[in-house]
């Protein structure tokens, strides 16, 4: 089966331009993830989908960020405007819903905002 | 909240030695636990993951992990490493609630 898809794999941009990640989860999946991922740490957690309910934005930083998961399949995560501080791999995951199911997780989009 | 403590931010092993990762974990509340590795330019994938059933839990690759609660630990360890071992793990712990926090990462490099 295809896993989690995730576009464009790089992207460089200014800062205060805006930016913008796409994500296509594994077909059923109705759990969706947003994580970023700073250089050297572990990935964090910016927002979680039940189908096409943001269930868990708690750590997103919404003066900057937002997200979108329409029709409950693919979803868009935006930055605008972008901060030096935003460069980071930004990684979308899916899963199966249920509790401790395991997380599949796209390649990520390495950010760079100069 | 749940943290994730991993011991260790880079280890180099030999072919065919032992490789043992540390992680330490608090948690609240009966944990999840989790390990996933991440290749170079790839996405992180699940190597073995601890649910509350038997406390030695085996994954792919030949890795298993060992959930100790008295020592809050679920440490990853493989008897023989091979050059493919070479990647970063993450330890991962969730309350079930979802809601995964991952370690820092440690590095594995494997020498000739």
């Amino acid at each position: 089966e295809a896993g989690v898809v995730q576009s464009p794999r790089y992207k460089i941009i200014e800062k205060k331009q805006p930016v913008a990640f796409w994500c296509n989860p594994i077909s059923g999946h109705n759990t969706l993830y947003w994580y970023r991922q700073n250089l050297g740490q572990g990935p964090e957690l910016l927002i979680r989908y039940e189908n096409e309910e943001a269930v868990d934005d708690s750590q997103l930083p919404k003066d900057r960020f937002s997200a979108e998961r329409l029709k409950g399949v693919d979803s868009t995560l935006k930055i605008q405007p972008a901060e030096l501080g935003d460069s980071a791999v930004y990684l979308c995951a899916s899963s199966s819903t249920g509790l401790g199911e395991k997380l599949f997780f796209g390649s990520g989009t390495q950010l760079s905002v100069l | 909240a749940q943290s994730v403590t991993q011991l260790g931010s880079h280890v180099s092993v030999s072919e065919g030695a032992l490789v043992l990762l540390r992680c330490n974990y608090s948690s609240s509340v009966p944990p999840y636990l989790f390990w996933y590795v991440q290749y170079p330019n790839q996405g992180l994938q699940l190597l073995l993951k601890y649910t509350s059933a038997a406390t030695l839990v085996k994954g792919i690759n030949g890795f298993e992990a060992e959930f100790k609660k008295s020592e809050t630990s679920f440490h990853l360890t493989k008897p023989s490493a091979h050059m493919s071992d070479a990647a970063e793990y993450f330890c991962a712990v969730s309350e079930g609630d979802y809601k995964l926090s991952f370690g820092a990462g440690t590095t594995v490099t494997v020498r000739a």
